[in-house]
């Protein structure tokens, strides 16, 4: 079974908008953590944000905010006043304990493109 | 300035041949993480270490090896036995602060087998 699923593999979106890019995921652990990476064509990789398990509020970082329902086990990522800048892959990531380690693991990811 | 070097960005060898990916960081961070992206695709965890000499095979592990003598060296063999070696690889690492530490990453490394 997937533990991160990112079903939209394309979004478009017209500057100034909002958009949302959908995760879920799969664990039995219930301390983990969920992080949101924003891959450019350049290849590097941005860390964006993060939500625990246990945080009660939705994690922001700027324009950046973390849609979690834990009980759905969502993760969603809304970008608010999209730019052009923000065209790129976005990656939905878990971090979980298995087996005493620490192990991250990446969905397929989104490729967003914000039209002008 | 602290971060994580992959070297080279571009790598081209011939099939047969196995090739070591480098890796350094200068963060002092403990763990270490090798993936695997394909075109279009997303990441996919090749090897991963929390200390030295000790390291644990991803989901993708077969046809690669790893070593982790020092803690700011991870680097990557891609082995013959790899059938399909052409891809973009990325190193990463972390602080080990239970859940919540993000990874950083390298640039990157492109691999192209012929």
């Amino acid at each position: 079974a997937q533990k991160i699923t990112q079903t939209q593999p394309g979004m478009f979106v017209q500057e100034k908008e909002a958009v949302t890019l959908d995760c879920t995921y799969d664990t039995s652990d219930q301390s983990y953590g969920l992080f949101w990476y924003k891959q450019p064509s350049s290849g590097e990789m941005i860390f964006l944000i993060y939500q625990g398990s246990y945080d009660e509020q939705n994690a922001t970082e700027g324009r950046y905010s973390l849609n979690f329902q834990k009980a759905r086990k969502s993760a969603n990522l809304v970008i608010s006043a999209s730019q052009l800048g923000d065209s790129a892959m976005y990656f939905c990531a878990m971090r979980e304990f298995s087996g005493g380690y620490q192990k991250v693991t990446f969905g397929t990811g989104t490729k967003l493109q914000v039209i002008p | 300035d602290g971060g994580i070097t992959q070297s080279p960005k571009y790598l081209f060898r011939k099939e047969g041949q196995n090739v070591t990916l480098s890796c350094e960081q200068n963060l002092n961070h403990d763990a270490m993480y090798w993936y695997r992206q394909d075109p279009g695709q997303g990441l996919r965890l090749i090897y991963y270490s929390q200390i030295v000499n000790d390291f644990q095979k991803g989901d993708i592990a077969e046809g690669y090896s790893v070593s982790r003598e020092k803690k700011e060296s991870f680097p990557l063999t891609v082995t013959s036995a790899q059938k399909n070696p052409t891809a973009f690889y990325l190193c990463a690492s972390s602080r080990l602060q239970g859940v919540a530490s993000e990874q950083y990453f390298g640039p990157g490394t492109r691999l192209t087998v012929t």
